[in-house]
């Protein structure tokens, strides 16, 4: 059964960095295959893709927030670390991670969907 | 960046009819999509990936379909439970990224 939950600071101030933990189960982040995402989402609005940590170390990050995040892994602790930076209210918002999962077809492989999401953590910044 | 946009923003149906939601792509993006469920006060749920692979434990009545740039997600004979706000995620080649669409809002009629 793969679980996975976020932890951090509830408030912050503007300009302060923003670390947050996802801390999971069921899998292992060095299984070929998978990844761990993070998404948040602002009061009322849509969901924001930010971030994506692979099995092989690979990292990527949304185009228009990559200067401010970093993500790391530790797998023998079974947690994934967000780093973002320089926060401001406008990123005010429920921080979310998720398992990705591998999945084939025509050819070529995916990592990029989220089948199993963390219950949320609320970030105000004010 | 590819812009995913949703059609219509609120969709109201009543309990037993076919609800159907659209997702266009702002440029092809194959079949590299993925349809989200999310209630109130919870994470989102995948319902569909590879814009017609229902995910493990869906019900059968959720089906998507679509390819290069536009999809839909079809509800049929909706449950109470079905009314939820529903997000479709595209996850073509690095860049530009995964980017999600706006949301339709399903509702009780």
């Amino acid at each position: 059964q793969i679980t996975l939950k976020e932890s951090g600071p509830t408030l912050m101030k503007p300009t302060q960095t923003l670390t947050l933990t996802c801390t999971f189960s069921g899998f292992s982040l060095n299984t070929n295959g998978v990844g761990v995402g993070w998404i948040r989402q602002p009061p009322g609005k849509a969901l924001e893709w930010l971030a994506l940590v692979f099995w092989d170390d690979d990292n990527r990050y949304s185009p228009s927030l990559e200067s401010r995040l970093t993500v790391t892994k530790d797998t023998s602790k079974n947690q994934v670390v967000l780093i973002m930076t320089n926060m401001d209210p406008v990123d005010t918002a429920t921080y979310y991670c998720a398992h990705a999962f591998r999945y084939c077809s025509g050819g070529t492989c995916q990592v990029r969907v989220f089948d199993h999401w963390g219950q949320g953590t609320v970030v105000t910044v004010s | 960046e590819i812009v995913m946009t949703q059609s219509p923003a609120t969709l109201s149906v009543s309990p037993g009819e076919r609800a159907t939601l659209s997702c266009r792509a702002s440029q092809s993006i194959s079949s590299k999509l993925a349809w989200y469920q999310q209630k109130p006060g919870q994470a989102p749920r995948l319902l569909v990936y590879g814009a017609s692979t229902r995910a493990t434990g869906i019900p059968g009545r959720f089906s998507g379909s679509g390819s290069g740039t536009e999809f839909t997600l079809t509800i049929t004979s909706l449950q109470s439970e079905d009314f939820a706000v529903y997000y479709c995620q595209q996850y073509y080649n690095w860049p530009p990224a995964i980017t999600f669409g706006q949301g339709t809002r399903l509702e009780i009629k």
